[in-house]
């Protein structure tokens, strides 16, 4: 079946813009997780969801960091008055629960370049 | 807070060896899981092996196969008989292994390794 898809693949934006990202989960997961990696570092983690609810957003970095997923299903990160140290590929993850025991599967990514 | 360390930036090794991809973490949990993910230029995390910190026996997968040391607190991954399409990233994971404890859910990844398999 379809995997983890998100959309756009990249994006550049100028300092100051407003930009959101997509993410399709797998159908059927549950659980939907959003991660960010920088250049030459591993994926960090921003927040994840459990049906349509925020169960933990502890990693989101400051407020102008938003992510909704308001049907339970797809999810959209929303990143105001972009900065150039928000470039960065944006990985977005579903499982089918949120049991540890259930595997993440990550798309492919979104690239995001802030000039 | 949970960290994992990969202290090897990059390898190179023929096509056909065997190489260890070594891995170390902090956690003063008793019960998480450890995980292998690679990640070739395609950008999508793909995961290669997991590990139950409660199993005594090393997991293993075809040709990859963890060295879990739990008093260590090291967990090494071998890949025998390499082969060209095991070029890519490899990132070491940590998770917590009770949904009650907040922050369970979320993996904690090591800086990554560039595994080089050349013909």
């Amino acid at each position: 079946g379809a995997g983890v898809s998100q959309t756009p693949s990249n994006k550049v934006t100028e300092k100051g813009k407003y930009v959101e990202l997509r993410c399709d989960p797998i159908s059927g997961h549950t659980a939907l997780y959003w991660y960010r990696q920088s250049l030459g570092q591993g994926p960090e983690f921003l927040i994840y969801f459990q049906g349509t609810g925020a169960a933990d957003d502890s990693g989101l970095p400051n407020d102008r960091f938003f992510a909704v997923r308001p049907e339970g299903s797809v999810s959209t990160l929303k990143i105001q008055r972009t900065e150039r140290g928000d470039s960065a590929v944006y990985l977005c993850a579903s499982s089918l629960s949120d049991r540890v025991a259930d595997t993440q599967y990550f798309g492919p990514g979104t690239r995001l370049t802030v000039l | 807070a949970q960290t994992v360390t990969q202290s090897q930036p990059e390898m190179s090794v023929q096509e056909a060896e065997t190489v260890t991809l070594s891995c170390t973490y902090d956690t003063s949990e008793n019960n998480y899981y450890l995980f292998w993910y690679k990640q070739p230029p395609s950008r999508q995390m793909i995961l290669v092996i997991r590990q139950e910190a409660y199993k005594q026996q090393n997991a293993t997968e075809n040709r990859f196969s963890v060295n879990f040391q739990k008093a260590a607190k090291s967990f090494s991954l071998k890949i025998s008989d390499s082969q060209l399409g095991d070029t890519a990233m490899y990132f070491c994971a940590f998770m917590k292994s009770s949904p009650q404890i907040q922050g369970a859910q979320k993996l904690v990844f090591g800086q990554g390794t560039r595994l080089t398999i050349n013909p």
